[in-house]
């Protein structure tokens, strides 16, 4: 699976886009783009994922560029709730394992 | 429909002494995996069970840790004996299908081990 690059952490705004990057510059051809989240005392959750296009969800959008050498999570409208650690994850599915990296803790602020 | 449940929610132990963590995974979910989860970092895999069949147990510590997922459905992590080191987070996870192309995992709350 790819190995991901992402900022340790990133403040937000409360009410404004929160856009979380992440590079995976060796990610394969079969491999999608997964997000999870993990907020304080809690396990992951699964936010979104996508292999070459554009996704959108009730939680999140990802954004994934044309050569998938990186990708950008955005929360529209963050709220105090989306504090949590952002983990983007390369997986190829089938036999491979979620490798986790630290991933962005962002923290929205009032 | 309920989520993954994991219990316990806190354990606190004394080096030496074994301890055991269960996990009840969503209904009719086959692939179930035990993570661990050390403070500031994220969560390393230790075990992926596919229905009874361990799949991928590598980076499972098998001189003190063992799993077991008898009937396909719950699963026990135990460690015998526990040492200082093992303090963490340990996470449960199931997904549905085997040999499953997706990456959506569903975690529980985890079951966080401090050892003295």
């Amino acid at each position: 699976d790819a190995k991901t690059t992402q900022p340790p952490s990133m403040d937000c705004a409360e009410g404004r886009a929160a856009n979380l990057p992440c590079n995976h510059s060796t990610i394969s051809g079969n491999e999608y783009v997964y997000w999870y989240r993990q907020i304080h005392s809690q396990g992951p959750q699964y936010i979104i994922h996508g292999l070459k296009n554009n996704e959108t969800n009730e939680m999140a959008s990802l954004i994934i560029t044309e050569d998938r050498k990186s990708s950008t999570l955005i929360l529209p409208h963050a709220t105090l709730r989306d504090t949590a650690v952002y983990y983007c994850i390369g997986h190829g599915g089938s036999q491979g394992n979620l490798i986790f990296g630290k991933g962005t803790k962002l923290s929205v602020k009032p | 429909e309920a989520g993954v449940v994991q219990s316990p929610r806190y354990k606190i132990i004394e080096k030496k002494q074994p301890v055991a963590f269960w996990c009840n995974p969503i209904s009719g979910h086959n692939t179930l995996y035990w993570y661990l989860q050390n403070l500031g970092q994220g969560p390393e895999l230790l075990i992926r069970y596919e229905n009874e069949e361990a799949v991928d147990d590598s980076q499972l510590p098998k001189d003190r840790f063992s799993a077991e997922r008898l009937k396909g459905v719950d699963s026990t992590l135990k460690i015998q004996p526990a040492e200082l080191g093992d303090s963490a987070v340990y996470l449960c996870a199931s997904s549905p299908g085997t040999r499953s192309d997706t990456g959506e995992l569903f975690f529980g709350e985890g079951s966080r081990l401090t050892v003295l």
